[in-house]
């Protein structure tokens, strides 16, 4: 299986603070890209970082790329409630993406 | 622009019926996926179209069939519904372009 492999399992915080995630894989990819899912919904893309780059940004997100190690991380910054759900890597190849499990995160108020 | 689109949201069987999943997509993607989700497992891939008149196997094919009815349409199939195959289904299409995903709300079945 070329899953990634998300860590923690579950994540708690207070709203205004940091949230990191990781995820680690052990086969070669073509990209690793990350999505959100609110409870009950489908996934929603948040961000996709390729296997030459080792650092993307969106709003406030941050994405990083370790290809050596095989391990990508996730920050949210200044988190909000609506924040809360859970997020999945997924790694890309051959025109599959392949899920993780997952990190749930909770942001308190 | 409904994105991607499934039918039905919820759906109960008992073991031995057959069901048909529908999807469809009005983003003129080419490629178009289904996935099954389960409490601790996160999603492993059915099958998937990469293109219209193309489907292959995805990580747990076994019990299911797929239809690439059109460019538009995905269809998925349990000929013999298990109580195993309770899941919360979801399809997804992507561009050809483009490796990110779009996924549907997702149905949910139980298998009694």
């Amino acid at each position: 299986s070329q899953q990634g492999e998300e860590d923690p399992q579950a994540l708690s915080i207070q709203e205004g603070e940091n949230a990191t995630m990781n995820c680690s894989y052990k086969t070669s990819i073509n990209n690793l890209q990350w999505y959100r899912q609110n409870s009950g919904r489908g996934l929603v893309h948040l961000i996709l970082i390729r296997s030459n780059e080792r650092e993307k940004h969106s709003g406030r997100l941050r994405v990083t790329l370790d290809t050596s190690k095989k391990s990508s991380s996730l920050l949210i910054t200044a988190s909000r409630a609506a924040d809360t759900a859970s997020y999945f890597c997924a790694l890309y190849n051959d025109y599959k993406l392949s899920f993780g499990a997952g990190t749930t995160v909770t942001v308190r108020a | 622009n409904a994105g991607v689109t499934q039918t039905p949201k919820f759906q109960v069987l008992k073991t031995g019926q057959s069901m048909t999943l529908q999807c469809a997509q009005d983003m003129n993607h080419n490629s178009m996926y289904w996935y099954r989700q389960d409490p601790g497992m996160g999603l492993r891939l059915i099958y998937y179209s990469a293109s219209e008149g193309t489907t292959d196997k995805g990580e747990v094919p076994n019990g299911y069939n797929v239809s690439r009815l059109n460019k538009r349409e995905f269809s998925l199939r349990l000929e013999s519904a298990a109580p195993s195959q309770t899941s919360v289904y979801f399809c997804a299409s992507r561009r050809v372009s483009n490796e990110k995903l779009f996924f549907g709300s997702g149905t949910q079945l139980s298998v009694l």
